[in-house]
């Protein structure tokens, strides 16, 4: 497709299961966020990555949070030991980077809503 | 990263403008304005950006006032389908750091 997938479109686990969220950015796209968004709330940015590496993973809450983009194009949000406050929905975006720099124009999937029971 | 503050919600008549209002006393020389909009249950989408001069595209205009302490978004007229949470954004860096956004509703 044209644009940005994320899989599962919903997902329902238990405290305490791991979880993966898979992201397919918009192809000969470089750079891949990712967000989580809770109720009411703007989304809440988490890592980037540049090609194959975390750019910038300052916004990951815990070490429960680590994410992979092992061949620069699919990227896995993984989440160990979820918890109910992981509730939300994670957003994945994709750019591209124009002679080096971010051009500010992410591109969005419709995300993944995560429910922990 | 710099703060930008826009009014929680706002109203509009369909067919009418809109005026979005977004304060950001804070910027700096290099930081760009940018608009993202999030109509319900999908992901944001990019709207407009501009760093000095007033701009315009297919989708709205960017007013920027001379001191580029705030900025005006501006739907020239609304539809039922621009209801959505509209995000002033600030970037600094590599990535787009939201606020909470103003709601528009837009009444037929």
């Amino acid at each position: 497709g044209a644009g940005v997938s994320q899989t599962p479109s919903n997902k329902v686990t238990e405290k305490g299961k791991y979880v993966e969220l898979r992201c397919d950015p918009i192809s000969g796209h470089t750079a891949l966020y990712w967000y989580r968004q809770s109720l009411g709330q703007g989304p809440e940015f988490l890592i980037y990555f540049q090609g194959t590496g975390a750019a910038d993973d300052s916004g990951l809450p815990n070490d429960r949070f680590f994410a992979v983009r092992p061949e620069g194009s699919v990227s896995t949000l993984k989440i160990q030991r979820t918890e109910r406050g992981d509730s939300a929905v994670y957003l994945c975006a994709s750019s591209l980077y124009l002679a080096g720099r971010f051009s500010g124009e992410l591109f969005f999937g419709e995300g993944s809503r995560l429910t922990v029971l | 990263d710099a703060k930008t503050t826009q009014p929680n919600s706002m109203e509009s008549n369909e067919e009418e403008p809109v005026h979005l209002p977004c304060n950001h006393s804070t910027i700096s020389g290099t930081d760009y304005i940018h608009w993202y909009r999030q109509l319900p249950s999908q992901g944001p989408e990019y709207v407009i950006h501009g760093l000095t001069s007033n701009v315009n595209n297919r989708m709205a205009s960017l007013a920027i006032a001379e001191d580029r302490k705030s900025s005006t978004l501006i739907l020239h007229r609304a539809t039922l389908r621009d209801a959505a949470v509209y995000y002033c954004i600030l970037i600094r860096g590599n990535k787009l750091v939201f606020g909470a956004g103003t709601i528009l509703r837009v009444k037929s």
